[in-house]
């Protein structure tokens, strides 16, 4: 089955400088991957997603990048403000149009210091 | 916005008993997943569902655990006799036709005494 793996564990950054997390996958057959915030105690909620049809998507601060061959895709947040203090996980799928289920790594605690 | 409601919120139950936990999905969506994750550490596949049926299960949901889907709008995962380990954060999510994105409920904390 698919393998995700996800680093840093931990990553703190100044207020307004730039963090990356990046995410390794086993499955090449893996074609989607979404990144989830999650603050505590809440719900994962989506921030961005990437299939493999494409090597980067950008929303605002945000942006994926995805290397098919390396199976490596990273999470880019510029211009941090506080409330980007959260962890983010990394999800990768086989999206064949069913139900398929994600792996998730292990996830990167993002703290922005003030 | 829809969105995935699940109840309880937080479920205490004693070691052994069966416990059954609730979700609503979004109402036009067609596939429908069970995740849990335990404290601190990372969001787990249990189990998808779709058209009546499981779709694709985690080597995690053995023999204890089942899913039903008993009318046109609730999903439930069912552990039937419960052990500590199955402490944990359980989440719902939902997904529409052709759509990656799965929408995440807030979660049943459920705790094994």
């Amino acid at each position: 089955g698919e393998n995700v793996e996800q680093h840093p564990s931990t990553l703190s950054v100044q207020e307004g400088d730039s963090a990356v997390i990046k995410c390794t996958y086993s499955d090449s057959a893996s074609n989607y991957f979404p990144w989830y915030k999650q603050e505590l105690g809440k719900r994962p909620q989506l921030i961005i997603d990437i299939r493999s049809n494409v090597g980067e998507k950008k929303d605002q601060r945000i942006a994926v990048t995805l290397n098919k061959t390396a199976k490596h895709f990273s999470l880019h947040i510029t211009e941090t403000q506080p409330e980007d203090s959260a962890v983010y996980f990394c999800a990768a799928r086989y999206s064949g149009g069913g139900a398929d289920g994600l792996t998730f790594g292990k996830g990167t605690h993002l703290i922005i210091q003030p | 916005e829809p969105e995935v409601t699940q109840t309880p919120s937080h479920q205490v139950t004693q070691m052994g008993q069966e416990v059954i936990l609730r979700c609503v999905p979004i109402s036009n969506h067609l596939y429908f997943y069970w995740y849990r994750q335990i404290l601190g550490q990372k969001v787990e596949f249990l189990v998808s569902f779709y058209n009546n049926e499981i779709s694709e299960k985690s080597e995690i949901f053995d023999d204890q655990f089942s899913v039903e889907r008993p009318d046109g709008s609730n999903f439930t995962l069912k552990i039937r006799s419960t052990k500590l380990e199955d402490s944990a954060m359980y989440f719902c999510a939902s997904s529409g036709q052709g759509e990656g994105y799965q929408h995440f409920g807030d979660g049943t904390r459920l705790s094994i005494l």
